[in-house]
């Protein structure tokens, strides 16, 4: 099964809409993180925000938001007032421990989804 | 501060070929990571090192090894290289290795194999 689902591989927005980007996630650890990165074409991953499972408001960083329901496992990205700079490969990702036997954490992304913001 | 700096920027072996990528964490932080991503995917596990010692593997083949030196810098090495093996490679840096402060990203090391 997959530990992150985006299924939305593309979304268009107007300029200065807000917009919601769909993450899904699937663990029966307790505790856990979950992370939003931006990907422009140059290839960087830009930290957005972060959420932990046993923070008990919805993490909000500037213009980025998450709708954090945990028992849906749902954790999804709201950017308010779009911008043309906006516009890249976002990815949901969450911490784990899974399969490391050396005390180790990982992130494990989703596949992405592409946002494009019009005028 | 420097960011996460990695060398080179790009890359292009022949298959067959070994290939050693460099990176160099953000000052203070302990623990280096190393991501794969291929064209049009999330980024892939491959390593973590902390305090020097590898501290979690991916699910990649043992032609790909990494280590981590006093300076907390690291290098990913990777044998016989394969047409699959074009890709982003990705560091990221954190300050311990339970990820609780996050990570920060590299610009990545783009290899082609050709």
């Amino acid at each position: 099964a997959q530990k992150i689902t985006q299924t939305q591989p593309g979304m268009f927005v107007q300029e200065k809409e807000a917009v919601t980007l769909d993450c899904t996630y699937d663990t029966s650890d307790p505790s856990y993180g979950l992370f939003w990165y931006k990907q422009p074409s140059s290839g960087e991953m830009i930290f957005l925000i972060y959420q932990g499972s046993y923070d008990q408001q919805n993490a909000t960083e500037g213009r980025y938001s998450l709708n954090f329901q945990k028992a849906r496992k749902s954790a999804n990205l709201v950017i308010s007032a779009s911008q043309l700079g906006d516009s890249a490969m976002y990815f949901c990702a969450m911490r784990e421990a899974e399969g490391l036997t050396g005390g180790g954490n990982k992130l494990t992304f989703g596949t992405g989804t592409q946002l494009k913001v019009e005028l | 501060d420097a960011g996460v700096t990695q060398s080179p920027t790009h890359l292009i072996k022949t298959r067959g070929q070994h290939v050693t990528l460099r990176c160099s964490p953000i000052s203070g932080h302990k623990s280096v990571s190393w991501y794969q991503q291929v064209l049009g995917q999330g980024p892939q596990f491959i390593f973590q090192y902390y305090e020097k010692e590898e501290r979690g593997r991916g699910n990649f083949p043992d032609r790909f090894s990494a280590r981590q030196f006093p300076n907390y810098s690291s290098e990913l090495n990777v044998n016989a290289l394969l047409l699959g093996d074009s890709a982003l490679y990705l560091c990221a840096s954190s300050l311990d290795q339970d990820l609780n402060y996050g990570y920060t990203f590299g610009s990545g090391t783009r290899l082609t194999v050709v």
